[in-house]
């Protein structure tokens, strides 16, 4: 399978524990994002990267959230100290970051997180 | 600001035509996006239309663009149950490729027999 994959796909964990989740993405695409998704809602941008630097990050990411791609290739999402209002479905995707393409993201099945 | 806005629900007849609709804020958008979900699913994209253009049609798909009103359509044609999913519009900013996309609430298309 070549496609976004994420791991776990799954987490439960008691207010404030740290998390971390994983993103692998695409091997040929130099960007690769992370939203949050709630219920009823579409995917809210966290953080993207261009290789292995973060060139923008949402006003939503806390300084509890924290994303590194230090290869340039996989990434992680850390939440340190989480909140029962971080409970939601952490999407990764990636795509080609050429200047003439489209723009089109390709996402992974996500990671659910649920905070008792 | 960026802002995507589109309707909770719909809700057509199988063979129908189902037409989610989608406005939008940034006069600079570059790209436009319909993202499907389905249940259990990741997003998938459906089609685009660049902003330099008014329609894009691709099977049973029909995008219009009305850049003047920001607004945004997408019409399914022949709507068959496999089109049970979230619509997801999105929209890409700006004249950067570094620029990120903003996505929609969703619209929730239910096919009834």
């Amino acid at each position: 399978d070549t496609g976004v994959s994420q791991d776990p796909r799954h987490k439960i964990t008691k207010r404030g524990q740290n998390v971390t989740f994983r993103c692998d993405p695409i091997s040929e695409h130099n960007r690769l994002y992370w939203y949050r998704q709630t219920l009823g809602q579409g995917p809210e941008f966290l953080t993207y990267f261009q290789n292995e630097a973060q060139l923008e990050k949402s006003r939503l990411l806390s300084d509890r959230f924290s994303a590194e791609r230090p290869k340039g290739s996989f990434s992680t999402l850390e939440i340190q100290r989480t909140e029962q209002g971080d409970s939601a479905m952490y999407l990764c995707a990636s795509s080609r970051g050429l200047a003439e393409n489209t723009g089109e993201l390709f996402f992974g099945e996500g990671s659910r997180l649920t905070v008792l | 600001g960026e802002d995507v806005e589109q309707s909770l629900f719909l809700s057509v007849r199988e063979g129908d035509s189902s037409v989610i609709n989608c406005t939008y804020t940034d006069s600079s958008s570059t790209y436009l996006y319909w993202y499907k979900q389905e249940p259990g699913a990741g997003l998938q994209l459906l089609t685009y239309i660049f902003s330099n253009m008014d329609m894009k049609q691709d099977q049973r798909l029909t995008v219009l663009l009305n850049k003047k009103d920001k607004h945004l359509s997408l019409r399914i044609a022949d709507t068959q149950t496999g089109d049970s999913a979230i619509y997801f519009c999105a929209e890409k900013g700006g004249y950067s490729s570094a620029s990120k996309i903003i996505f929609g609430s969703g619209t929730r298309l239910s096919i009834r027999p």
